[in-house]
């Protein structure tokens, strides 16, 4: 059972450039959702999503692209890259979503992304 | 808006102490309270999961207690091993997660 995988591990881009932070997950988890990491500040939450073709803001959405097509796949696209966005992203999912007593959350491995 | 605060940021104990870390929230309005554990250069694993109508929760050498109404949370580490140290962020559920900053423990042999 892989859990939460992310791709890729490391990435450095340049200033305007995109891509796309990709996230899967296998345990049929209903909610997904994206955080940034840095130092200091604890994890921030991007966007989520809590289904297939539902995705809302988080506390930190802009500059960053959400769609959730399949339950199992949730990607963060960087729409042009700026040094402020050098972090580490983390996907997250849970089987009900926050609005519920009992889910636990369960994290991917992290993507390391440095923008120069 | 929800605020989580870790005190203290980081803590240095030898082997074998007991030890207390402290989680508060502004928000009583929770869903739940979350403990996790992060490596260097690693994600986040779950340690301990209390759900607002409970008032702790215990696996292992860990034990995690709830106060909603004071907003505050403390995960006790028994017997603490060198390899404990890590990273331990608390987060709380409601509308979205809210992550403290994380107490940088190091358990020294």
């Amino acid at each position: 059972n892989a859990g939460v995988t992310q791709t890729p591990k490391f990435q450095v881009l340049k200033t305007g450039q995109s891509m796309t932070l990709q996230c899967a997950q296998d345990m049929n988890h209903e909610y997904m959702s994206w955080y940034r990491q840095d130092p200091g500040m604890g994890l921030r939450l991007i966007h989520y999503s809590v289904g297939a073709g539902i995705t809302d803001q988080g506390e930190v959405p802009n500059g960053y692209n959400v769609s959730r097509s399949t339950t199992e796949d949730f990607p963060l696209r960087l729409l042009s890259a700026a040094p402020s966005q050098t972090s580490v992203y983390f996907c997250a999912s849970s089987p009900f979503g926050t609005r519920a007593m009992n889910t636990e959350a369960f994290f991917g491995q992290g993507t390391r992304l440095t923008v120069v | 808006k929800q605020e989580v605060t870790q005190i203290p940021a980081a803590l240095s104990v030898p082997e074998g102490e007991n030890l207390v870390l402290n989680c508060s929230f502004t928000d009583s309005a929770i869903y739940n309270l979350q403990w996790f554990r992060q490596d260097p250069g690693k994600g986040l694993t779950s340690l301990l999961l209390i759900q607002s109508s409970q008032r702790e929760q215990t696996s292992g050498r860990l034990n995690a207690s709830l106060d909603k109404s004071s907003g505050r949370s403390t995960l006790y580490i028994a017997a603490s091993q060198p390899g404990d140290s890590a990273t331990y962020l608390c987060a709380v559920g409601y509308n979205d997660m809210r992550f403290g900053a994380g107490t940088r423990l190091t358990v020294k042999p």
